[in-house]
């Protein structure tokens, strides 16, 4: 099957620690995004990689980082510099430019704070 | 600056009634407007989208209305559902490999 996993689908992370957030996908995309979801803030947006070894923050970047080595991975590091990191993430993918617009999404992860 | 504006932020329709959310957008470079519905606790799904050369497009039950000059932009669903009960997000892009930008969503309930 095509499509976008996350894993694991719940984190926990105790005061300090870094966690990851693993998202791939087989969809040959060139772009993936990382988006966190607050109730009521709707998506935003907090990494973005249009092609492998490149990627641009995006609004909220603080406190995060990520690595694009395999075109079809993008994972997501969230650092002990988040203050608030309890959310659910979204990653999501898409072709390079000119092949189509739309964003493709993963079912999520939720990450919540011990 | 908030670049797309949704509302309103939740809205209840009887079954089979006419849902509309609405949507308003700052920047006039943004060339594609895809609305995304999401169901609790799963990732959003690309519903419908509109290029800003048309005024309307429709797909099933579901409608987008664009306004250009108005830079607004809505969706309609109509003889709405219990299981159109989801979370509706609006967006918008520049041209080229770009992220969507989106409004902060509105929560619809279609109750029978």
């Amino acid at each position: 099957d095509g499509g976008i996993t996350q894993s694991p689908k719940y984190l926990f992370r105790k005061e300090g620690q870094n966690v990851t957030l693993s998202c791939e996908q087989n969809l040959n995309h060139d772009a993936m995004y990382w988006y966190r979801q607050d109730p009521g803030q709707g998506l935003r947006l907090i990494y973005y990689s249009q092609i492998v070894n490149d990627f641009q923050k995006g609004d909220i970047a603080e406190g995060y980082s990520v690595s694009r080595e395999k075109k079809e991975s993008f994972p997501l590091t969230v650092t002990s510099a988040q203050k608030n990191p309890t959310a659910f993430y979204l990653c999501a993918s898409s072709h390079g430019e000119g092949s189509g617009e739309t964003q493709y999404f993963g079912p999520g992860t939720r990450l919540l704070v011990l | 600056q908030q670049q797309v504006k949704q509302s309103p932020q939740s809205l209840i329709v009887q079954k089979g009634g006419i849902s509309i959310i609405n949507c308003a957008y700052e920047n006039t470079a943004f060339d594609y407007f895809p609305w995304y519905q999401q169901f609790p606790g799963k990732g959003p799904a690309l519903l419908i989208a509109i290029r800003p050369d048309v005024s309307e497009k429709k797909e099933g039950r579901f409608t987008i209305s664009f306004n250009k000059s108005a830079k607004q932009f809505s969706l309609h669903i109509m003889d709405s559902q219990p299981g159109d009960s989801a979370t509706y997000f609006c967006a918008a892009k520049y041209s080229g490999n770009t992220p969507l930008v989106f409004g902060k969503g509105t929560r619809l309930s279609v109750i029978a």
